[in-house]
């Protein structure tokens, strides 16, 4: 495992559940990103955070907040969601001017 | 969209031989990465390839780029059963910290 940590593994909601994803990195990177991974599809990248600062919002629906409090803790709010979304969602970190990123292990979510 | 794609989709073969995948891409870059997944898990980064190189060791993998085919190449030699995993590549854009990733190879290594 790396030097970033997901909370909760695996996640079970309904459709009218308000629930949130956590990540956090200890390698003093400065930016911090979403995934969304779904089977036979290509990794998506949902957010991205800039020293806190929202970079990039890929056109992700509303019904994903995140949120960024520092720079060592990223969080996913969750509320209505659809089956759809269901996937393996998957934090990254990496430090700006450098381009390895450095992956969590992921959550993997199951809407109901 | 500048997404990376693998080819092929899916590789299956013997413990010792050598494993090739390819990435192409659409648009210029400044860096091509390679990543491994093992299954349901997080992405290891494996090795970088800035656009002006065209070829990089790490051990037992050897990257090549041909920025002129928009194309790398990812060679593991020598395979083990522990190199099952899948491959992906990943394209930066506009120097910014976003990359696009393809849909991957899946590569079964039988011992």
């Amino acid at each position: 495992e790396t030097g970033v940590t997901q909370t909760p593994r695996h996640l079970v909601m309904g459709m009218t559940n308000k629930k949130s994803l956590k990540c956090e990195q200890h390698l003093g990177h400065n930016a911090m990103y979403w995934y969304k991974q779904s089977a036979k599809k290509p990794l998506e990248l949902m957010f991205v955070y800039n020293f806190k600062e929202q970079t990039e919002n890929n056109s992700v629906p509303s019904r994903f907040s995140p949120e960024c409090p520092n720079s060592s803790h990223l969080f996913l709010h969750l509320h209505t969601l659809q089956p759809e979304d269901s996937a393996l969602y998957l934090c990254a970190s990496s430090q700006l001017s450098y381009n390895e990123q450095f992956f969590g292990p992921g959550t993997r979510l199951t809407v109901l | 969209s500048q997404q990376g794609e693998e080819d092929p989709q899916a590789l299956s073969i013997q413990e010792g031989e050598n494993a090739t995948m390819n990435c192409s891409y659409k648009t210029s870059i400044n860096n091509l990465q390679w990543y491994r997944q093992n299954s349901g898990r997080g992405l290891v980064h494996l090795i970088l390839i800035r656009s002006n190189e065209r070829e990089k060791h790490s051990g037992r993998l050897r990257v090549t780029l041909d920025t002129s085919k928009k194309s790398s190449s990812l060679l593991i030699t020598a395979s083990r059963a522990a190199d099952t995993a899948s491959y992906f590549c990943a394209t930066d854009y506009n120097n910014f910290n976003k990359f696009y990733f393809g849909s991957g190879t899946k590569l079964n290594v039988k011992p």
